[in-house]
């Protein structure tokens, strides 16, 4: 069981938005800043948001990030079919002096 | 272009040891510390382990420390893992992954699968 908590799934159908919470602690997301990133099946994991609510070049506008106290969130509005995939938080840890990932949220396009 | 390609994976017996490697080319290497991430079968991701760009600074996952030891050897480009006594519940696809500095892990090795089973 991860130390950071995000809902096991979402879902929306296309055109709709859909928002993935993370949640961690003092230690990790109250302290630092979140990282946000896409898994497809088969393939490697995407940078998406970064520093909390920054975008990579190349990364549609329609993923946005946001961060308080703490909890994260993710959000994917205009929601399309290539967007079915798994969504993963991350976050340094300063008591476990490491990287933690949140459990994945798998989203699903009705 | 930024390529991290890993080899090394392979079906090994519980107890014994495996070593991954992570060729990398496009970028000057030696100036990125790199980790090493891992998605076991129908889960999540999981931080394994840090190298900074020096090789001077490493930090592992209490689920590793003790039997995994990260290396690289910036003559060569490559970023290793030394696997010792491996257990079933390390059967994972491994990733390496560079760390741009303030942004995350932003470019990803395509990952190389090693299966724990007697």
């Amino acid at each position: 069981q991860s130390v950071l908590t995000q809902p096991p799934s979402a879902s929306g159908t296309p055109g709709q938005r859909v928002t993935i919470s993370c949640s961690g602690s003092s230690s990790n997301i109250g302290s630092g800043h979140v990282y946000w990133y896409q898994k497809l099946p088969g393939t490697a994991p995407k940078l998406l948001i970064y520093k909390s609510d920054q975008r990579p070049s190349g990364v549609p506008d329609r993923f946005s990030g946001s961060k308080s106290g703490t909890s994260a969130s993710l959000a994917i509005s205009g929601l399309r079919s290539e967007d079915e995939a798994d969504y993963y938080c991350a976050v340094w840890d300063n008591s476990l002096t490491g990287w933690l990932f949140g459990g994945g949220t798998k989203v699903t396009v009705l | 272009q930024v390529q991290l390609v890993e080899s090394g994976g392979g079906v090994v017996q519980p107890g014994r040891s495996l070593r991954l490697s992570c060729a990398a080319s496009g970028f000057t290497f030696n100036t990125y510390a790199m980790h090493w991430v891992r998605q076991t079968p129908g889960k999540g991701l999981e931080w394994m382990t840090f190298i900074s760009s020096d090789g001077s600074g490493k930090f592992y996952a209490d689920s590793v420390k003790g039997r995994f030891t990260i290396s690289r050897d910036n003559s060569k480009n490559t970023l290793s893992l030394q696997m010792n006594n491996l257990r079933a519940e390390d059967t994972a696809i491994y990733y390496c992954t560079r760390d741009l500095p303030n942004t995350g892990f932003d470019y990803w090795g395509q990952g190389t699968l090693v299966t724990v089973s007697s």
